[in-house]
């Protein structure tokens, strides 16, 4: 079971770019990596998906190391409004009818000060 | 957009009460999934189902069943409230595939209180 890791909080001011690292040892073959963002009382919104090199999306990018044991999420000049909590999720044996267990990590509390 | 609703925000219920907890979703999705929220814990997966009467178990299942009868509905029942079944209750679904069925679209939560 691929289990994730992520550093529990985070501090970063408007305007920096912001990377958060998310490891994953056991990550399986056929695994993607997918990352969630999450304000107070709202239910997780979809950032990011990959599973090898870079993805890049309007909202963030997502780098994947050749070995596939960690990824980074980064956001470009945060804003106040990306204070929230960013989950990196692992898929376990997707596809077809055999769905695996889905593991979400503990998440990180990304806090943009002024 | 997708749309998932979820029955109720807020919820009180007291120690062996039987819950239930609704969710619909409007976009024709095969999988729907419950997913439970505590402080320091994160998300914990608890039955996810991929198609009509299908449904496996996640994380922690135990003190919970669930049931889809129809596609755009899935419902999680506690059947025996207890205390430390106090938590946010995150209703998500997604569309079938090797890499959509990660794409989650996630309800606003239900927060349910068992005194």
């Amino acid at each position: 079971l691929a289990k994730t890791t992520q550093p529990i909080s985070m501090d970063s001011y408007e305007g920096q770019e912001v990377n958060i690292t998310c490891s994953h040892n056991n990550i399986a073959t056929n695994d993607y990596i997918t990352w969630y963002q999450q304000f107070p009382s709202q239910g997780p919104r979809f950032i990011i998906q990959g599973y090898k090199t870079k993805v890049t999306n309007e909202v963030a990018s997502l780098f994947i190391p050749a070995d596939r044991k960690s990824s980074t999420l980064s956001l470009p000049r945060v804003s106040l409004s990306d204070t929230a909590v960013y989950y990196c999720l692992v898929a376990v044996n997707a596809g077809g009818t055999s769905y695996g267990k889905l593991t979400f990590g503990q998440g990180t509390i990304l806090t943009v000060h002024p | 957009d997708v749309k998932v609703t979820q029955s109720s925000r807020y919820l009180v219920k007291r120690t062996g009460e039987k819950v239930f907890l609704e969710c619909v979703q409007d976009m024709d999705h095969e999988n729907m999934f419950w997913y439970r929220q505590d402080p320091g814990l994160g998300l914990r997966l608890i039955y996810f189902s991929y198609d009509v009467k299908m449904k496996e178990k996640g994380d922690i299942p135990e003190g919970y069943s669930v049931s889809r009868e129809k596609k755009e509905r899935f419902s999680l029942i506690l059947e025996s409230a207890s205390t430390n079944q106090t938590s946010m209750y995150l209703c998500a679904s997604s569309p079938s595939g090797v890499t959509s069925y990660n794409e989650q679209f996630f309800g606003p939560g239900t927060r349910l209180t068992v005194l």
